[in-house]
């Protein structure tokens, strides 16, 4: 069965403590990964885009890599509004169905 | 400005009464799809539309239909709304082809009594 799991479920950092959250996938045939961010009360707000093994994308303290069995979220001298939700999704080739991981509730300190 | 809106935002209802929750893009975007968001389940995809008079079912279809007779629109029908459907419900679309740069809609919060 295809399915995408995240970790951890939830993560607390001091400001500037740099870590990385997990998505972890199985899926018959990958189209493309993606995160995302979703503050509370509102809708999932699109990252990035990755579609093969070993391609990365950034954008300011965030970084995204993709294996062939997962990603990881790198996050860099982190400041407290990134603290949200992050969502992982993988869409499948046959039929561009999407799944959702559970997401990650980080939470920066300041 | 590019948007996707969700008509009603938030809306309590009763077992049983037909409801209709609007969703339209302004984006002439080919791919639509509603979610709904349940906490320790995350977000499940329902519906989804490739482009007009083309849709297929998500994960959990079942209590609900879809129609997408214009671009533009992709209205979510629950015939006969049950409990278990109170749920956060979010609209999304996007260029054909991938649900790259996939923007959602502000959420409609259901509350089924």
């Amino acid at each position: 069965e295809d399915q995408v799991t995240q970790s951890p479920e939830a993560l607390r950092l001091q400001e500037g403590e740099s870590s990385s959250l997990n998505c972890s996938y199985t899926v018959s045939g990958l189209r493309g990964l993606f995160w995302y961010r979703q503050d509370p009360g509102k809708g999932p707000e699109f990252l990035f885009t990755l579609y093969s093994a070993g391609e990365e994308k950034e954008k300011e303290r965030l970084k995204a890599t993709l294996t062939k069995k997962e990603s990881f979220l790198h996050i860099t001298a982190p400041k407290p509004e990134d603290s949200a939700t992050y969502l992982c999704a993988v869409q499948r080739n046959r039929d561009d169905k999407i799944i959702f991981g559970k997401g990650t509730r980080l939470h920066i300190l300041p | 400005e590019a948007q996707v809106t969700q008509n009603p935002r938030y809306l309590i209802t009763v077992t049983g009464k037909k409801l209709t929750v609007t969703c339209s893009q302004n984006m002439n975007h080919e791919y639509m799809s509603w979610y709904r968001q349940d906490p320790g389940l995350g977000l499940r995809q329902i519906y989804y539309s490739m482009n007009v008079e083309v849709t297929d079912k998500g994960d959990v279809p079942e209590g609900y239909k879809v129609s997408r007779k214009e671009k533009r629109n992709f209205p979510l029908i629950l015939e006969s709304p049950s409990p278990n459907q109170t749920s956060l419900y979010f609209c999304a679309s996007s260029l054909r082809g991938s649900p790259r740069f996939q923007f959602f809609g502000p959420g409609t919060r259901l509350t089924v009594l």
